[in-house]
């Protein structure tokens, strides 16, 4: 069965650091596909990113980046120098070819202060 | 315009009242789904749709059905409302397996 665990319940942090977002998941698809969602407090979803499972490279995406290890089922998103417009609730989430639907982790709220 | 849209937004109703939240795409995909979000929950599927003629049931059926009336209409109904079903209710779509899912706004319910 698919799982996704964001460890990371809160994150707190001042402007302009950096900080990396944990997602940890299982599957016994070879072929799968991880996501990251942005839930800003206005409540919408926002699509940030899709990575499938053959694809290892690491993303960069101006002040994102996301790390993708297979060894370790991890798919972490960084946000480097953090804005206040950063702030929000950050889900990671897996599909499974067999599957065809979206598991999510609980997200990750994260706020960043001026 | 949204290419996904979901009314109403927000919703107050008594227990046993039945309720309908429905959900329009403009992307012409085919898949559609419906999801509760929950404080530290996250996301969870209640029932998804591939097609016109296909329905399944997601991880939290119970409570609830729904509609496909056409490729870009997908209804979610609650029979006879209960308070554990507040939440906020996402519509999503896609187009293929592996695709990420396109949401509307949410429907924020809450149930007395």
């Amino acid at each position: 069965a698919q799982k996704v665990t964001q460890a990371q319940t809160e994150i707190s942090v001042v402007e302009k650091e950096d900080v990396t977002l944990d997602c940890v998941y299982e599957t016994r698809d070879t072929t799968y596909y991880l996501f990251w969602y942005k839930q800003p407090p206005s409540g919408e979803l926002v699509f940030l990113i899709r990575r499938n499972s053959f694809d290892e490279q690491n993303e960069i995406s101006g002040r994102y980046s996301w790390n993708f290890q297979k060894s370790t089922s991890s798919f972490n998103f960084t946000i480097t120098a953090s804005q206040v417009v950063d702030s929000a609730v950050y889900f990671c989430a897996l599909s499974e070819q067999g599957a065809q639907k979206l598991v999510f982790g609980q997200g990750t709220r994260l706020t960043i202060n001026p | 315009d949204a290419d996904v849209t979901q009314t109403p937004r927000n919703r107050i109703t008594k227990t046993g009242k039945r309720i309908m939240l429905e959900c329009s795409q403009t992307k012409g995909h085919d898949r559609m789904y419906w999801y509760r979000q929950d404080p530290g929950l996250g996301l969870r599927l209640i029932y998804y749709s591939f097609d016109v003629k296909d329905i399944n049931k997601g991880e939290i059926s119970d409570g609830y059905s729904v509609s496909r009336q056409a490729q870009a209409k997908f209804s979610l109904s609650l029979e006879s409302a209960i308070p554990n079903q507040t939440a906020l209710y996402f519509c999503a779509t896609s187009d293929l397996p592996g695709d990420g899912q396109f949401f509307g706004p949410g429907t924020r319910l809450t149930v007395l």
